[in-house]
């Protein structure tokens, strides 16, 4: 059983286009989040939700829309693609309400590439 | 700000030797700190974390980490290395309900 997991795995598409990646998590947690990965593997968050609320909203461009339809999921939505968006994308889930110290579990990534 | 820096950014050992990674942090309270590691096309997962207690944490797949407050470190470590250890490093920071800080990463390389 996956606890978390993204789709889709790859994704590559051209500048300006609008993608979405979808994230699920069957441990229950309450809290989850989206980070990027950068080529020198640079791990930054982007977005925390805690029960479908947004907590985290690091400075993102608004471009990005995350979206929260229940506790278990988390889709990122991307608008007007740039090449500068191409990155490795993790979705990662913790138990309670968006602690620190809290364990996160992250999904397998989603690997965005934009020509 | 919470900060996290890991000096060292590919670390090569030998099969059997051990292993010692280093983490500097800057937190303004008692942290929080984490080692992730993540495998290659994997996701992060979590060795081990430390907030009160014991300076000595074990952690999963024989690893440990020592907190030094008065140095700032959070250093991870294992006495002997597995090829399958071969891997990305990661600390992390974090305190209460903020945002965990994660390091730049060590890769770790292990040759026969």
């Amino acid at each position: 059983d996956t606890a978390v997991s993204q789709t889709p795995k790859y994704l590559v598409t051209q500048m300006g286009n609008d993608k979405s990646i979808k994230c699920e998590q069957n441990l229950g947690h309450d809290t989850m989040y989206w980070y990027k990965q950068d080529s020198k593997k640079f791990l930054k968050i982007m977005f925390s939700y805690n029960n479908k609320e947004l907590i985290i909203n690091e400075t993102v461009p608004n471009r990005f829309s995350p979206k929260s339809p229940d506790k278990a999921h988390l889709n990122l939505h991307i608008n007007s693609l740039e090449l500068g968006d191409s990155a490795v994308y993790f979705c990662a889930s913790s138990q309670r309400g968006g602690r620190a110290g809290d364990t996160q579990y992250f999904g397998p990534g989603t690997r965005l590439t934009v020509l | 700000a919470q900060s996290v820096t890991q000096p060292d950014i590919h670390i090569t050992v030998s099969e059997g030797a051990s292993l010692e990674l280093r983490c500097n942090y800057s937190y303004g309270a008692t942290p929080y700190l984490f080692w992730y590691v993540q495998s290659p096309g994997q996701g992060l997962q979590l060795l081990l974390k430390y907030f009160s207690g014991d300076t000595l944490v074990q952690g999963i797949k024989g690893f440990e980490a020592e907190f030094k407050r008065s140095q700032s470190s959070f250093n991870l470590r294992k006495p002997s290395v597995h090829w399958s250890d071969a891997a990305e490093y990661f600390c992390a920071v974090g305190g209460g309900y903020q945002k965990v800080t994660f390091g730049t990463g060590t890769k770790l390389q292990v040759i026969p």
